[in-house]
């Protein structure tokens, strides 16, 4: 049973198209990231959310805390942009200890 | 640049040996974190430490373990190799102590056990 679910797997996206990745979790939380990892292997952490909305130049993050349910858009969407979204999950409380659950990513193309 | 440096960026080691890697945080930021990706199972998390205290632990093996010394470096020691202990390790830090803070990411010790 995975506790973070992402969808989709792989994405091929035209230069300019508007992208949308989920994030489903079944644990309570403290919070919610979305990370960006490039083919060299380096992360960078995009977003930290535990409520609402937060937008970095094209990029959008929203969290339903009720659902259980983020998504990262990406506005205009361009071929630097190419690379792996992970979703990850701070737990909250006894039952998770703490930890930290990964997606298990989305593979993100973007054409010219 | 995060501002998180891990050494070695690379090592090659043979099984049943033992290595550490490091992580040195960004200045100020008391919480750090170890984890793991291998191809078959992907990013998974291993241990945090805050101020030098364990804070949360994860999927972390019995041959593996991990400190925070009083300057807020942290050392991962993995012993015993396996050839499934190949993988990259990424240390995080944090200023917070729990799940609230941002993360900032080391560039990754890449381990290959032959």
């Amino acid at each position: 049973k995975n506790e973070v679910e992402q969808s989709p797997q792989n994405l091929t996206a035209q230069e300019g198209e508007f992208i949308t990745i989920n994030c489903s979790y079944s644990v309570g939380i403290s919070a919610l990231h979305w990370l960006q990892q490039h083919p060299g292997g380096g992360i960078v952490s995009l977003f930290m959310l535990s409520s609402g909305k937060k937008k970095h130049g094209r990029l959008i993050a929203t969290i339903n805390i009720q659902e259980k349910h983020s998504s990262l858009h990406i506005t205009a969407s361009h071929p630097r942009d190419s690379a792996v979204y992970i979703c990850a999950v701070k737990g909250l409380g006894a039952n998770t200890g703490n930890q930290f659950y990964f997606g298990t990513g989305t593979s993100l193309t973007v054409i010219p | 640049d995060s501002g998180v440096t891990q050494t070695p960026k690379h090592l090659i080691t043979a099984t049943g040996q033992r290595v550490t890697l490091r992580c040195s945080p960004r200045s100020g930021d008391l919480s750090v974190y170890w984890y793991q990706q291998s191809l078959d199972q992907g990013l998974q998390f291993l241990i945090q430490y805050y101020n030098g205290e364990e804070r949360a632990k994860g999927n972390i093996l019995e041959r593996f373990s991990a400190q925070q010394f009083p300057d807020l470096h942290s050392e991962l020691n993995l012993s015993s190799l396996e050839l499934g202990d190949s993988a990259l390790y990424f240390c995080a830090s944090s200023p917070l102590a729990g799940g609230v803070g941002e993360l900032f990411f080391g560039e990754g010790s890449r381990l290959t056990v032959l």
